[in-house]
């Protein structure tokens, strides 16, 4: 069974620029979770989503970032203007359910550098 | 809010030696708790969780954990470390009913020959 998928896993673009990172979280998975994790960090949740519907974005900047799971299903988290400090590494997670102990499977993430 | 805090960032230990990397935890209901490990380059990884059954949790590759209430702690052991446990490992804590995932902010474990 194929696990949680991202792409890319590495962008380089400059500052200002737009950039959209994608996610495909394991079937059947209804719960799904954006993170940032800054070097030497532990990741922070940015946005979770239970089925289509964004639960919790609380920490989502939202002058900038934005995110879609359209039909529940897959991703897509956007930066629009990037600036230096976004570069990062922004994880992808799903779960089968939203519940406090419940296992979240992870990608591999995709590694931002803005110049 | 639930935090962790995890007191080491990085150990270094010698194959064939004990591991013991500690978690402090913060929370105002019952928690769920966790250890996830990330090997370079790959997805974090569930080595173990705690969810209010037996204190004691044991989880993959020999890693286990005990749940101490009146410590707040949950400190991550292994008997013996191998060469392939060089990880990063993080300390999760989630609480309130829904799987709102705090990690602390990582030990890095250096396994030496």
């Amino acid at each position: 069974e194929a696990g949680v998928v991202q792409s890319p896993r590495y962008k380089i673009i400059e500052k200002k620029q737009p950039v959209a990172f994608w996610c495909n979280p394991i079937s059947g998975h209804n719960t799904l979770y954006w993170y940032l994790q800054n070097l030497g960090q532990g990741p922070e949740l940015l946005i979770r989503y239970e089925n289509e519907e964004a639960v919790d974005d609380s920490q989502l900047p939202k002058d900038r970032f934005s995110a879609e799971r359209l039909k529940g299903v897959d991703s897509t988290l956007k930066i629009q203007p990037a600036e230096l400090g976004d570069s990062a590494v922004y994880l992808c997670a799903s779960s089968s359910t939203g519940l406090q102990d419940t296992e979240a499977f992870f990608g591999q993430g995709t590694r931002l550098t803005v110049v | 809010a639930q935090s962790v805090t995890q007191l080491d960032s990085h150990v270094s230990v010698s194959e064939g030696t004990p591991v013991l990397l500690r978690c402090n935890y913060s929370s105002s209901y019952s928690p769920s708790l966790f250890w996830y490990v990330q090997h370079p380059n790959k997805g974090l990884q569930l080595l173990l969780k705690y969810t209010s059954a037996a204190t004691l949790v044991k989880g993959i590759n020999g890693f286990e954990a005990e749940f101490k209430k009146s410590e707040t702690s949950f400190h991550l052991t292994k008997p013996s470390a191998h060469m392939s446990d060089a990880a990063e490992y993080f300390c999760v804590v989630s609480e309130g009913g829904n799987n709102d995932m705090r990690f602390g902010a990582g030990t890095r474990l250096t396994v030496k020959p």
